[in-house]
């Protein structure tokens, strides 16, 4: 079955302990983003990569980390998590960027404290 | 860069009434709107899309019209059923060779009431 996925689904952590958030897809799709998800914002690209080893900045991307070492996953990292980060996070890949369906994740619900 | 606004953002109707959620933006070099529908607990998945050459597309029971000159599109749900209720999004971007950046708007949370 063609899908993103993402783990974990939930997490809640304490400000400053570094975290990962995966992503995975099976499309060979070239293109990854990551997006975050707030109330009255709507989704807001965080990064994204057009392929391999090829990753840049999206709207918000302060305090993000991500990258892109193999085709098929694409890790968002969070080296010090801060309260303002709570949010609903999205993985989506498209076969390129923009052109053609994104498909998305199933999301991961963070909560910093 | 491109900005899209959209409105409502929340959205009651009566099963089988219409529905429709418009949106507009800025960049009048966007050429490709998708409609993308987020059901409770899931990721956002794609429904329709218009390209700039065109003025309408339908599916069945949804419709999306574009106003190029206004710089705005809507989408149309007739016959609206409960399985409706989701929260929806537009976005629009600029297609070119390497692809587009697609930006979204706000969203818009369907309630659709039996």
């Amino acid at each position: 079955e063609a899908q993103v996925t993402q783990n974990p689904r939930y997490l809640i952590t304490v400000t400053g302990k570094k975290l990962t958030v995966t992503c995975s897809q099976n499309m060979n799709h070239e293109y990854m983003s990551w997006y975050r998800q707030d109330p009255g914002l709507g989704l807001r690209q965080i990064y994204y990569s057009m392929n391999v080893e090829v990753t840049d900045k999206g709207d918000v991307p302060e305090g993000y980390k991500v990258s892109r070492k193999e085709k098929r996953n694409f890790p968002l990292i969070l080296e010090s998590p801060s309260p303002n980060q709570t949010s609903l996070y999205f993985c989506a890949s498209s076969l390129i960027a923009g052109a053609y369906e994104q498909y998305f994740g199933p999301g991961t619900r963070l909560t910093v404290t | 860069g491109e900005n899209v606004e959209q409105h409502p953002s929340t959205l009651s109707v009566q099963e089988g009434d219409s529905a429709v959620i418009k949106c507009t933006y800025s960049d009048s070099a966007s050429n490709y709107f998708p409609w993308y529908k987020q059901e409770l607990g899931k990721g956002p998945q794609l429904i329709i899309d218009i390209r700039s050459n065109v003025g309408e597309k339908k599916d069945q029971r949804i419709a999306v019209t574009l106003n190029k000159t206004a710089k705005h599109f809507s989408l149309h749900i007739t016959e609206t059923q409960p399985e409706d209720s989701a929260v929806y999004f537009c976005a629009a971007t600029v297609l070119y060779n390497q692809g587009g950046k697609l930006i979204f708007g706000q969203g818009t949370e369907l309630s659709v009431k039996p």
